[in-house]
């Protein structure tokens, strides 16, 4: 079986702190995701790498900065946290099969 | 903007019923297709996906996908309570494992 797993099922954050998210499967994937899932908003895509230490912008990169040094594991950085990023933090990995395969999730409130 | 939209919901049936969920796509080079359940609070977790025109079926579960009107479905028959949950369908574009998808349906299934 597939297992992704994040560092933190939930953060409190104050506003322009630094937050680190971090993301490791053990499936030997490429490829890994980070989403954030807002109510009537869906899973919107943030950034995303299909290998150690490449990156590709998502649908919402802004504010966002991502870290691929190991194959098994990718972060998430919240550069300046801000309000507007209170949100469900979804990590996925997908290896040449394409279904990807989702992390437990972190709820990060940022107050 | 590659699109995939859901009927937000909630879809009400009765239990043993059979659940019909609809999810249309507006890119054509779209080529593969998923859907993922979703319980509160929880990640989504893959259901079954589903590449080729025509049905696939996987236990109570049938994917059905119509390339030329762009429509894909999920049939869930004997519908339980168990199955209440949002449910997200997704579309692959291009030649990477990025996905697009949809704002899910919230399914309830009442006893």
């Amino acid at each position: 079986d597939v297992k992704v797993t994040q560092s933190s099922r939930y953060l409190v954050k104050r506003t322009g702190e630094k937050v680190f998210l971090e993301c490791v499967q053990d499936m030997d994937h490429e490829n890994m995701f980070w989403y954030r899932q807002d109510p009537g908003l869906g899973l919107r895509l943030i950034y995303f790498s299909y290998d150690v230490k490449m990156k590709e912008k998502g649908d919402i990169p802004e504010g966002y900065s991502v870290s691929r040094e190991k194959k098994e594991r990718f972060s998430l950085i919240l550069e300046s946290a801000s309000t507007n990023q209170t949100s469900m933090y979804l990590c996925a990995s997908a290896g040449d099969k394409e279904t990807q395969y989702f992390g437990p999730g972190t709820r990060l409130l940022v107050l | 903007q590659k699109e995939v939209e859901q009927n937000s919901g909630p879809l009400s049936v009765p239990e043993g019923a059979i659940a019909s969920l609809n999810c249309t796509y507006s890119d054509r080079g779209s080529q593969s297709f998923f859907w993922y359940r979703q319980y509160s609070g929880k990640s989504p977790e893959l259901i079954m996906f589903i590449y080729s025109n025509g049905d696939k079926e996987d236990g109570r579960f049938t994917a059905q996908l119509n390339k030329a009107s762009q429509y894909v479905s999920l049939l869930i028959r004997d519908s339980q309570p168990s199955d209440s949950a949002t449910y997200l369908c997704a579309a692959r574009t291009g030649g990477g494992n990025k996905l697009t998808f949809g704002t899910g349906t919230q399914l309830k299934v009442e006893l």
